[in-house]
């Protein structure tokens, strides 16, 4: 049984511009979410996907986006970089119907300059 | 915001029990409590969580109070590997479409 895998681990953009982050999710698991964790602090629910739609979003704006295909697996799209967004940012994938938790990946370390 | 309450740090003797407490004083009836940590660089861990009976796994035991307003997990033999930020989390299980909300944890320091 595979983990939840996410790339790339490490990633340097200039403001203003526009990353894609994706994510694999655990093998049997139909869900996947998405959290920003700032450095010191406790990660932030950005959104979840769930049949390849939005199911729920935080307190993010329109600049954060997503997609979930087929296989489950989804991308996170952020557009016009602030320096703020600067962040790690997780993906976590769970099972719509099986009370396990929710598995986390390692993360993407994103840094804005 | 989140709902739960957690000491910011502790430290603990390797080979000693650690004891984490949480504060959930607004908890429903229906709400489970879960734990998490998170090691430096990684994603967080699911380590257990409870309705309202005690929990044990291979990895801790939770501790519910009867009136649910407060919980413990407790790690029995603490190694330095178990240095982490704790997260304490109450969340309706509603099969997986529920978001976490962290607050900003414990931080455990195992120390040799």
């Amino acid at each position: 049984e595979t983990g939840v895998t996410q790339s790339p681990t490490h990633l340097i953009k200039t403001r203003g511009q526009q990353v894609t982050l994706r994510c694999s999710s655990q093998s049997g698991h139909n869900t996947v979410s998405w959290y920003q964790q700032a450095l010191g602090q406790g990660p932030q629910f950005i959104f979840q996907y769930y049949r390849e739609e939005e199911n729920g979003r935080g307190n993010f704006p329109p600049r954060f986006s997503g997609l979930q295909f087929p296989n489950y697996s989804s991308e996170l799209n952020v557009n016009a970089l602030e320096l703020d967004d600067s962040a790690l940012y997780l993906c976590a994938s769970s099972s719509r119907g099986q009370d396990y938790g929710y598995t986390f990946g390692s993360g993407t370390r994103l840094t804005v300059v | 915001d989140a709902k739960t309450t957690q000491p910011p740090s502790m430290d603990c003797a390797e080979g000693r029990a650690a004891n984490l407490p949480c504060n959930h004083s607004t908890i429903s009836g229906n709400e489970y409590v879960y734990w998490y940590r998170q090691i430096h660089s990684q994603g967080p861990q699911y380590i257990i969580h409870g309705l309202k009976n005690n929990e044990t796994n291979e990895m801790a035991s939770l501790i519910i109070t009867e009136d649910r307003k407060s919980s413990t997990l407790i790690l029995p033999h603490a190694t330095l590997r178990d240095t982490a930020v704790y997260y304490c989390i109450v969340l309706i299980s509603n099969f997986g479409n529920e978001k976490l909300t962290f607050g900003t944890g414990t931080r455990l320091t195992i120390i040799p």
